[in-house]
């Protein structure tokens, strides 16, 4: 069955330090795969999707950017982050279907 | 284009009642929906689907969903409620992407709907 990874669970960082969450997807292949954010009362906001490999797609200009550097691992990153980056932020993989899978989620923090 | 509204953004039952959240669609041709659940600091659950087979779909859980063209409804139900349902519930509609090689899906969510079940 297909499993997916969020990392780290939680972060606490300070404004203008860098950001990096990683995603991976085990038991399939090729996934479509997704960055959420989910700000509080603003519901779930799309920042980027990827269909393959070095294909990101870009939703909200914002100062986050993401990578795709293998085939199930999906990574969002800023060099700089803001007050206003702390929120949930959520990793979703989808195969043949229209539904999107979700993992557990990233409580960022940002003082 | 394609949009979800949710009726209801809290709702309150008592255990052992019924449930009903209410969701309307708009989209340009035949959508899939789903309802997702979130318990507190967690990622979101699919509950059930909807692709265009029976207008009435079972999920997880007891809760069921009944696609309505004519209203374009999909409300989400629950003969009878329980603690661990307190959550809040997405209603959602997908579409297509264009312009990226293999396609990808857009999930466009509603604004949730926060239920609490009380003793």
């Amino acid at each position: 069955s297909q499993t997916i990874h969020q990392w780290p669970a939680t972060l606490v960082q300070p404004v203008g330090s860098p950001l990096s969450l990683e995603c991976t997807v085990e038991g399939t292949s090729n996934p479509n795969l997704y960055w959420y954010r989910q700000a509080a009362g603003r519901g779930l906001q799309l920042l980027f999707y990827s269909v393959g490999i070095g294909q990101i797609s870009s939703e909200v200009p914002q100062n986050l950017s993401a990578s795709r550097p293998q085939d199930r691992q999906f990574i969002l990153s800023s060099k700089k982050l803001l007050l206003s980056d702390s929120g949930f932020y959520l990793c979703a993989w989808s195969g043949g279907g229209n539904e999107q899978f979700f993992g557990p989620g990233t409580r960022l923090t940002v003082l | 284009a394609q949009s979800v509204t949710q009726l209801d953004s809290h709702v309150s039952v008592s255990e052992g009642t019924p449930v009903l959240l209410r969701c309307n669609y708009s989209s340009s041709y035949s959508p899939s929906l789903f309802w997702y659940v979130q318990h507190p600091n967690k990622g979101l659950q699919l509950l059930l689907k909807y692709t265009s087979a029976a207008t009435l779909v079972k999920g997880i859980n007891g809760f069921e969903a009944e696609f309505k063209k004519s209203e374009t409804s999909f409300h989400l139900t629950k003969p009878s409620a329980h603690m661990s349902d307190a959550a809040e519930y997405f209603c959602v509609v997908s579409g297509s992407y264009k312009g990226l090689t293999g396609g990808g899906n857009k999930l466009t969510f509603g604004t949730g709907t926060q239920l609490k079940v009380e003793l």
